[in-house]
């Protein structure tokens, strides 16, 4: 069983341009999470997904970033535009309902 | 909001001593999990715990969740070099309706054979 699939794997890219990071969850898995992750803030969640329908949007740091999820097989996290202060490691995570979470390798982004 | 902290932040152990590390929730909690993210890797699933005492062990590690359902710790009896990596617990607040996890700031282990 492949688990949640990420890409890219690495992203480094110029201030002001767009990012855009992909996610493909576990099939079957009805909920989906897209985190941040750095040495001051930790893990973030910024946020999450229930049946392809956003739930909880409130960890989203501000207008420059968007999350779809068009289809239960794939979700977006956009950028735009990025900040060198976005530079952080992203993860996305699915589970079925409130049972655990399985991560994804993450998407490690660095904005010059 | 709720806050979920870990301590301590960094533990450095020799090889086959214990390890300890405490979450502490602001809220009362529904349930907790543990995860563990090895350097340069992604958070794994450990446990969840639901019952509030609720006591569960896996091999050298022992889960707990406090009677008021606000705090767990997770203990490793002989640590071991593949017990490096951060530990995390990850709280659902009591009585909400979602799949939100709010995740503890993480203890870091470093274990020196």
């Amino acid at each position: 069983d492949a688990g949640v699939i990420q890409s890219p794997r690495h992203e480094v890219t110029e201030m002001g341009q767009e990012v855009t990071l992909r996610c493909k969850p576990i099939s079957g898995h009805n909920s989906l999470f897209w985190y941040r992750q750095t040495m001051m803030r930790g893990l973030e969640l910024l946020i999450y997904f229930n049946n392809n329908v956003p739930i909880d949007d409130s960890g989203m740091p501000e207008d420059r970033f968007s999350a779809k999820m068009p289809n239960a097989s794939f979700s977006t996290l956009k950028i735009q535009p990025s900040e060198p202060r976005d530079s952080a490691v992203y993860f996305c995570a699915s589970s079925l309902s409130v049972n655990e979470q399985f991560f994804g390798p993450g998407t490690r982004l660095t904005v010059l | 909001g709720q806050q979920v902290m870990q301590i301590p932040q960094y533990q450095h152990v020799q090889e086959g001593e214990d390890f300890t590390t405490y979450c502490n929730s602001s809220t009362t909690l529904s349930n907790i999990q543990w995860y563990k993210q090895r350097p340069g890797g992604h958070p794994v699933f450990l446990i969840q715990l639901v019952k509030s005492g609720e006591v569960k062990k896996q091999k050298r590690l022992t889960f707990q969740f406090g009677e008021a359902k606000k705090n767990s710790s997770l203990h490793i009896t002989a640590t071991q070099t593949t017990d490096v990596g951060t530990y995390f617990c990850a709280g659902r607040d009591y009585g909400g309706a979602t799949n939100k996890l709010i995740f503890g700031t993480g203890t870091l282990l470093a274990v020196q054979p």
